[in-house]
């Protein structure tokens, strides 16, 4: 079924270690976006990607790093990760431009001890 | 001044009545504007989008914008129990004159529908 799939659901890690969170649409949407969801803060923007090898930062871009070598992948990496960046993490695509509509993935709960 | 306001809620509705969501926004320039439900434990889902000043009306749910007073709302009526969720207010914003536009949301507000 087409769709934005991410992986994994859930992680535990620990404060320091890389992590790598995936997310994979097929529907050939140009746009995809990051989001972190956290209590009291809504949704925030980490990065989105207009593009493959088009990248920009969000609101919230530090600790973060991504690619975009393929239209349909934008994972997204922790590079040292630490404990402020436990949050559910949300990817989600959209057809034409930054304020279209954007279809979510099931998210990543992720945990960092 | 957050960019995108909703209240927290929860926002009691009993069943079959109406349950009337609010949201204001700060971008006088903003031109596209979204509404999002969701569950628990579950990811965002688009329930309506409005560009234009006015209602815009989809079965249940009807979306009403007013760009002069900066606000849109989001109406459901004949409430069920389902519709319990949190609903999220989307709003497209301009950063500045070189920069992309970009969508802010909005915390949310929880809305129970209560038999």
């Amino acid at each position: 079924d087409a769709g934005i799939t991410q992986s994994p659901r859930y992680k535990i890690t620990e404060t320091g270690r890389q992590v790598t969170l995936m997310c994979h649409q097929t529907w050939s949407h140009s746009y995809m976006f990051w989001y972190r969801q956290d209590l009291g803060h809504g949704l925030r923007l980490i990065y989105y990607s207009a593009a493959a090898d088009i990248t920009d930062k969000g609101e919230v871009p530090d600790g973060y790093v991504v690619s975009r070598s393929k239209t349909e992948n934008f994972p997204l990496t922790l590079e040292s990760a630490t404990r402020s960046q436990t949050s559910v993490y949300f990817c989600a695509s959209s057809e034409e431009g930054e304020s279209q509509p954007q279809h979510f993935g099931d998210g990543t709960r992720l945990s960092i001890l | 001044q957050k960019e995108v306001e909703q209240n927290s809620g929860p926002l009691s509705v009993p069943e079959g009545a109406i349950a009337s969501l609010n949201c204001t926004y700060s971008d006088r320039g903003s031109q596209s504007f979204f509404w999002y439900r969701q569950y628990s434990g579950k990811s965002p889902e688009l329930i309506m989008f409005i560009y234009s000043n006015g209602d815009k009306e989809d079965g249940r749910f009807t979306a009403q914008l007013n760009k002069a007073s900066q606000y849109v709302s989001l109406l459901i009526r004949d409430s069920q129990p389902s519709d319990s969720a949190t609903y999220l207010c989307a709003v497209e914003v301009s950063p500045g004159y070189s920069s992309a536009s970009k969508i802010i949301f909005g915390s949310g507000t929880r809305l129970s529908i209560r038999p």
